[in-house]
């Protein structure tokens, strides 16, 4: 299995670029998140879902739409780039039955708005 | 809002010292949960705390849930290099699957 992967890994956009950043798992996790870090902070959720066709908006959702069309991909669009969206972005799933909510997390991409 | 607080910030030990970090929730958990981070890496998931008053053990890492499901610690015995990284905790915001997180503790080994 490879688990959760994400990317790309780094990228450049300048202020009003829109991009998406794709994330897909192979593990049949029905929930998925998007988050968010940025230096000296934990992590902030941006998007959810608990499965294909349902999404929910996080903490800090503004600027940023996802969809689920399928149980393995969930991708986060970013509309018009700006500067304060500078951050690390993790994907992560995590089974949605029993009591176990561990989650797994991507390597990561690493946006810089310019 | 809820928040997760977490201290210290930082700790710089010896190699060989103990390490101890606290997260403390304005409000009651129903569970808690543990990740490492290490530099440049992602979040990996350590533990998850479920009853009051619970204690785990991994090796040398003891996890704490407190009696009132609101605070809970890590301490790590005789640090070693391979601890290197930043610990946080987390709970659940609105539902087990959306996260609240603290802001971490980074454990610096003192060369």
């Amino acid at each position: 299995n490879a688990g959760v992967t994400q990317t790309p890994k780094f990228q450049v956009l300048k202020t009003g670029q829109s991009m998406t950043l794709q994330c897909a798992q192979d593990m049949n996790h029905e929930y998925m998140s998007w988050y968010r870090q940025d230096p000296g902070m934990g992590l902030r959720l941006i998007h959810y879902s608990v499965g294909a066709g349902i999404t929910d908006q996080g903490e800090v959702p503004n600027g940023y739409n996802v969809s689920r069309s399928t149980t393995e991909d969930f991708p986060l669009r970013l509309l018009s780039a700006a500067p304060s969206q500078t951050s690390v972005y993790f994907c992560a799933s995590s089974y949605s039955i029993g009591t176990d909510y561990e989650q797994y997390f991507g390597p990561g991409t690493r946006l810089t708005v310019t | 809002g809820q928040q997760v607080m977490q201290i210290p910030q930082y700790q710089h030990v010896q190699e060989g010292e103990d390490f101890t970090t606290y997260c403390n929730s304005s409000t009651t958990l129903s569970n808690i949960q543990w990740y490492k981070q290490r530099p440049g890496g992602h979040p990996v998931f350590l533990i998850q705390l479920v009853k009051s008053g619970e204690v785990k053990k991994q090796k040398r890492l003891t996890f704490q849930f407190g009696e009132a499901k609101k605070n809970s610690s890590l301490h790590i015995t005789a640090t070693q290099t391979t601890d290197v990284g930043t610990y946080f905790c987390a709970g659940p915001w609105d539902s087990n699957y959306q996260l609240i997180w603290g802001a971490g503790t980074k454990l610096i080994i003192k060369p």
